[in-house]
């Protein structure tokens, strides 16, 4: 099993540029995440999908749209980057069952120029 | 609004010296608070769920201990290996879908 998988692991974009990023699952999990990760400022949520066909907003959703694809995939799209977008971006998913815990992906690293 | 605040921000041992790291929260009810560690330019991953005051894990070196406030990790006889950032997070009862992390507790242990 891989876990959950992220595509591409590094991306530099110049301002104004669009990009997916994306995150599969292989272990049969409703919930899905994406999170963006910034010094000092720990995790926070952009957006989640609590299961296939749904999406909803999370803390910080301004500049970014979702795609459940289905059940296994989960794209982030960024419109028009901005530099304030420069981050590190994980994608997470969960259980419904058992203790909900979340499992992590290894992360894209945004700089947006 | 759900808030978790984790401290020290950073801290650092020796091997062998034990200590605690310590996660203070706000939730409108609990649904969960979970322990994460973190190593350099990966993902987090896993360590414990906690569900109500009074409840214990253990893990190897590592203990998590629960509070209705806080939630402390606590770290005996570490090891360098036992260096990352430890995450804490909570998940409320009303949107309970959403995950609130703190920022961190970064640990160093020195041979």
């Amino acid at each position: 099993n891989a876990g959950v998988t992220q595509t591409p692991k590094f991306q530099v974009l110049k301002t104004g540029q669009s990009m997916t990023l994306q995150c599969a699952q292989d272990m049969n999990h409703n919930s899905m995440y994406w999170y963006r990760q910034d010094p000092g400022m720990g995790l926070r949520l952009i957006y989640y999908s609590a299961s296939e066909g749904t999406t909803d907003k999370g803390e910080v959703p301004n500049g970014y749209n979702v795609s459940r694809l289905n059940k296994r995939e989960f794209s982030l799209r960024l419109e028009s980057a901005a530099p304030s977008q420069t981050s590190v971006y994980f994608c997470a998913s969960s259980s419904d069952r058992g203790g909900h815990e979340q499992f992590f992906g290894p992360g894209t690293r945004l700089t947006v120029l | 609004e759900d808030q978790v605040t984790q401290s020290p921000e950073a801290l650092r041992l020796q091997e062998g010296e034990s200590s605690s790291l310590n996660c203070s929260y706000t939730v409108s009810g609990l649904r969960g608070l979970f322990w994460y560690r973190q190593d350099p330019g990966k993902g987090p991953e896993f360590l414990f769920t906690l569900y109500s005051a009074g409840e214990e894990k253990e893990k190897e070196r590592l203990k998590a201990t629960l509070t209705k406030k806080e939630s402390f990790l606590h770290i005996t006889a570490p090891k360098p290996e036992d260096s990352a950032t430890y995450l804490c997070a909570v998940r409320g009862l009303y949107n309970f879908n959403k995950f609130y992390f703190g920022s961190g507790t970064k640990l160093n242990v020195k041979p």
